[in-house]
């Protein structure tokens, strides 16, 4: 299975919630990205956090690692219509073999306004 | 918005045909990668290159090539397209280092082959 799997697949929640997404992966990493993307558009960055790294902030965003667990979650707090998107994590992997990042499957997240 | 381009955007064709999605980066970034992505679906790495002619398969084999002949320039190409090869292709690139940093993308070509 893939080295980064989000969960849920897929959230609606109501304008003004909070949406919070996780991500589960495999090997040992030096850093875990999470990244949005629009209906039929390319990816955009949206933070990273490095593997020593427990917490981190960018806005309305808050990112947690823990890498006993193996896992990552990005929090989006009072949330907009325009944050409906598909959110990705991606990991970099310390596997030497391993030459680009691993992206999971994605959490469909839907806003109502 | 990041300074990596792909053309054309959409483009739909019949199947045989010989096809090449274009892939440009002004940001003089040394690794850029191609990514097949299924509508909803995560995405699979295709192709990948480290720097000027070098190029490596990725995690989904693909009947794809590659080439990397300019720094800013990473064109893929599809011998004979099939039904099979419908897809979205979406194309990255990122700055040198011994990790992976940040990817930027480029907006996507949805390829339809009939």
């Amino acid at each position: 299975s893939q080295q980064g799997e989000e969960d849920p697949q897929a959230l609606s929640i109501q304008e003004g919630e909070n949406a919070t997404m996780n991500c589960s992966y495999k090997t040992s990493i030096n850093n875990l990205q999470w990244y949005r993307q629009n209906s039929g558009r390319g990816l955009v960055h949206l933070i990273l956090i490095r593997s020593n790294e427990r917490e981190k902030h960018s806005g309305r965003l808050r990112v947690t690692l823990d890498t006993s667990k193996k896992s990552s979650s990005l929090l989006i707090t009072a949330s907009r219509a325009a944050d409906t998107a598909s959110y990705f994590c991606a990991t970099d992997s310390m596997d030497t073999g391993r030459r680009a990042l691993t992206f999971g499957s994605g959490t469909r997240l839907q806003v109502q306004p | 918005e990041a300074d990596i381009y792909q053309t054309p955007r959409y483009l739909v064709i019949g199947t045989g045909k010989k096809i090449t999605l274009e892939c440009s980066q002004t940001m003089g970034h040394d690794k850029m990668y191609w990514y097949q992505q299924d509508p909803g679906m995560e995405l699979h790495l295709i192709h990948y290159s480290y720097g000027v002619n070098s190029t490596e398969k990725g995690d989904l084999s693909s009947e794809s090539t590659v080439s990397r002949i300019r720094t800013e320039h990473f064109p893929l190409t599809l011998e004979s397209a099939r039904p099979s090869h419908t897809s979205q292709y979406l194309c990255a690139s990122s700055p040198w280092g011994q990790v992976q940093e940040t990817q930027y993308f480029g907006p996507g070509t949805r390829l339809l082959v009939l």
